[in-house]
């Protein structure tokens, strides 16, 4: 069945350290793919996206993502975490040529940050 | 500019009661997308229009459900004769275009009693 994985419920790093929230997506053609962000209380912000091209994919908050097909995955990456990042992440994807298509989002990974 | 908009934040009422959820979206965004979503999960897709044409409701639960924009603007999502099991957080969002990402609202917190 057409999904969007992500393996980890939750994930705790310390603060400082990498971090690395993993995606996997099973659809057949390269679909559109997102990493979105929800704090408390908050909406869905956009972390990142990729559509095409280069598959290294740079966003915002110094979070960058990248696409490898060989593996259907999409993870997403900091080199430092910093206690305001402890969220929760949803990957998703736009699983067909057609940009107008819902968004499919995965179950999401909730990131925990010790001091 | 303001951001998607939803109103009210919070929705308390009593199984078999109506609701109406309003997502009023940035000014000017063709494409408006509703979606649920459950405690622990992901947003799951409900329904969505093009200006007021709805294009797509296969994610509509049951014909307890509806939405509409009648003028291409303001959307209300209706909940009718409400179940337990229609408690979670309703998510709006909307698109300038096709060629681009959809934003988010706040969402709003519906909890049947």
């Amino acid at each position: 069945a057409q999904s969007v994985t992500q393996p980890d419920i939750h994930i705790t790093v310390s603060e400082g350290a990498s971090l690395e929230l993993r995606c996997n997506y099973s659809y057949g053609a390269t679909p559109y793919l997102f990493w979105y962000v929800q704090s408390p209380g908050q909406g869905l912000q956009l972390l990142l996206k990729y559509f095409s091209g280069d598959t290294l994919v740079q966003g915002i908050k110094g979070f960058e993502a990248e696409f490898k097909r060989s593996q259907s995955s999409f993870n997403l990456r900091k080199p430092s975490v910093h206690w305001s990042d402890a969220a929760e992440y949803f990957c998703a994807v736009v699983p067909g040529v057609n940009r107008d298509d819902k968004i499919i989002f995965g179950k999401g990974t909730r990131l925990h940050i010790l001091p | 500019g303001a951001g998607v908009s939803q109103s009210p934040r919070y929705k308390v009422t009593k199984r078999g009661q109506d609701v109406a959820l309003r997502c009023d979206p940035i000014s000017g965004h063709v494409s408006l997308y509703w979606y649920r979503q459950a405690l622990g999960q992901g947003p799951e897709f409900l329904t969505y229009f093009n200006y007021e044409a709805q294009q797509d409701k296969s994610g509509l639960p049951n014909d307890r459900f509806s939405a509409e924009r009648p003028e291409g603007s303001i959307s209300t999502l209706t909940i009718q004769r409400t179940e337990q099991r229609d408690s979670a957080m309703y998510r709006c969002a909307s698109r300038p275009s096709r060629f681009e990402t959809q934003y988010f609202g706040p969402g709003t917190r519906l909890l049947v009693l």
